[in-house]
């Protein structure tokens, strides 16, 4: 099953404000990942925090990860309408020999002008 | 290039038709992957390469589906015999090291009919 679950779903805030994404996971990881997708578009990294950090800052955005919770929190500081599009976490893990990124299903953010 | 390339950018393919996406990664960057996403969900990962050998393939669907990446070619992905449910958005992506830090493509739209 894949990991990185989402909340919530959809997020609808007005300008301004700040948005709160959160992320949760099952199993141990080397690292967590968020991304942005506008629509239609492919996705662009946004951040990477290692299991071994507790917060991380990337302009107006941070983020956070717990590992004892098995969860990451994105916030967006002073959201504008281009910040509109939907937020996927990814976790970085070892399965089988291999590693991969595993996608969530991402939250839709709409910032209303 | 500096930017991931996919082609085409939409196929319409009829049931049990032959389809195949081509990517072009980021000069440099040595590994690339394939994505499906399907309604605009979760990111299904297919399989990535390291050069053109197969670093992970646990994500295919082996009977139909089929990837490479042949050294000076753009990397392919091809769906034998498409059913309908392979309709979806096909992504590719690539990275200088492993799964971290991935660029992503446009996408291919695949539309069954």
């Amino acid at each position: 099953s894949q990991q990185g679950e989402e909340d919530p779903q959809a997020l609808s805030i007005q300008e301004g404000e700040n948005a709160t994404m959160n992320c949760s996971y099952k199993t141990s990881i080397n690292n967590l990942q968020w991304y942005r997708q506008n629509s239609g578009r492919g996705l662009v990294h946004l951040i990477l925090i290692r299991s071994n950090e507790r917060e991380k800052h990337s302009g107006r955005l941070r983020v956070t990860l717990d590992t004892s919770k098995k969860s990451s929190s994105l916030l967006i500081t002073a959201s504008r309408a281009a910040d509109t599009a939907s937020y996927f976490c990814a976790t970085h893990r070892f399965q089988g020999g291999s590693e991969k990124l595993v996608f969530g299903k991402g939250t839709k953010l709409t910032v209303n002008p | 290039g500096e930017e991931v390339a996919q082609t085409p950018k939409h196929l319409v393919r009829g049931e049990g038709q032959k389809a195949k996406l081509y990517c072009a990664p980021i000069k440099g960057h040595s590994y690339v992957f394939w994505y499906q996403q399907v309604l605009k969900n979760e990111f299904k990962f297919l399989i990535s390469f390291q050069n053109e050998n197969v670093f992970d393939e646990t994500g295919m669907p082996k009977e139909r589906f089929s990837a490479k990446c042949l050294p000076n070619s753009p990397c392919s992905l091809e769906i034998q015999a498409t059913k309908l449910e392979d309709s979806a958005v096909y992504f590719c992506a690539s990275s200088r090291e492993g799964p971290d830090e991935q660029y992503f493509g446009p996408g291919t739209r695949l539309t069954v009919t």
